[in-house]
């Protein structure tokens, strides 16, 4: 069965730091999108991304945040300069195309620790 | 902006009882009411979903009802058993041609005393 996969499982930074997270979607969807998770809080929406742009972001995905689809096949999320309160689990979801396709279906996710 | 509540926080149920969980929804053009369940150290697993059009599905020991009007739905889980013990989230999405975002809810902690 297809998957999303998501590389590093987990990554310790430092303040200041860049990183970057990266998800393989399902080979044939079209709609991309990262979601985080704090410790012990609700999944939140970041951003969307269709037709090589973003759709929708969140007030949370400022400026520090990028994401790209740099070869058809990634998609990475991008923070600049990582702050302690962006320490969270991030969860890439894929979804397919047509009025039949609902489900988003998420990665294992990437823990990412910034001390 | 659409927020979705969801109670109880924590449940605890004897194996082969049943299990419900309930949410509430703000936004009325919400039209796709997933669950999902989330184990430990993995992402959340889609285990059953809703259209506005549709006021109960069923799918084995899983059944959710949607009540448009009052905005509220649950899910409900019939002779649970150990395995079912995981995280619980409800959620509303609006979907249109273009991407939809999902919002979830705060999570449910079920656990299953043997």
């Amino acid at each position: 069965e297809p998957e999303v996969t998501q590389t590093p499982s987990h990554q310790v930074t430092q303040m200041g730091q860049e990183v970057i997270l990266r998800c393989v979607p399902i080979s044939n969807h079209l709609y991309f999108y990262w979601y985080r998770q704090i410790l012990g809080q609700k999944v939140e929406f970041l951003v969307s991304f269709y037709n090589n742009e973003i759709s929708e972001k969140s007030e949370i995905f400022d400026d520090q945040f990028s994401v790209e689809r740099p070869d058809g096949s990634n998609f990475t999320l991008k923070i600049r300069s990582t702050k302690l309160e962006d320490s969270a689990m991030y969860f890439c979801a894929s979804k397919g195309a047509g009025a039949g396709y609902n489900e988003q279906f998420f990665g294992p996710g990437t823990r990412l620790t910034v001390l | 902006g659409e927020n979705v509540e969801q109670h109880p926080s924590t449940l605890s149920v004897q194996e082969g009882d049943s299990a419900v969980i309930k949410c509430t929804y703000s936004d009325s053009a919400s039209n796709y009411f997933p669950w999902y369940k989330q184990e430990l150290g993995k992402g959340p697993q889609l285990i059953i979903d809703i259209r506005s059009n549709v006021g109960e599905k069923k799918d084995q020991r899983i059944a959710v009802t949607l009540n448009k009007t009052a905005k509220h739905f649950s899910l409900h889980i019939t002779e649970t058993q150990p395995e079912d013990s995981a995280v619980y989230f409800c959620a509303a999405s609006i979907q249109y041609s273009s991407a939809s975002k999902i919002i979830f809810g705060s999570g449910t902690r079920l656990s299953i005393r043997p």
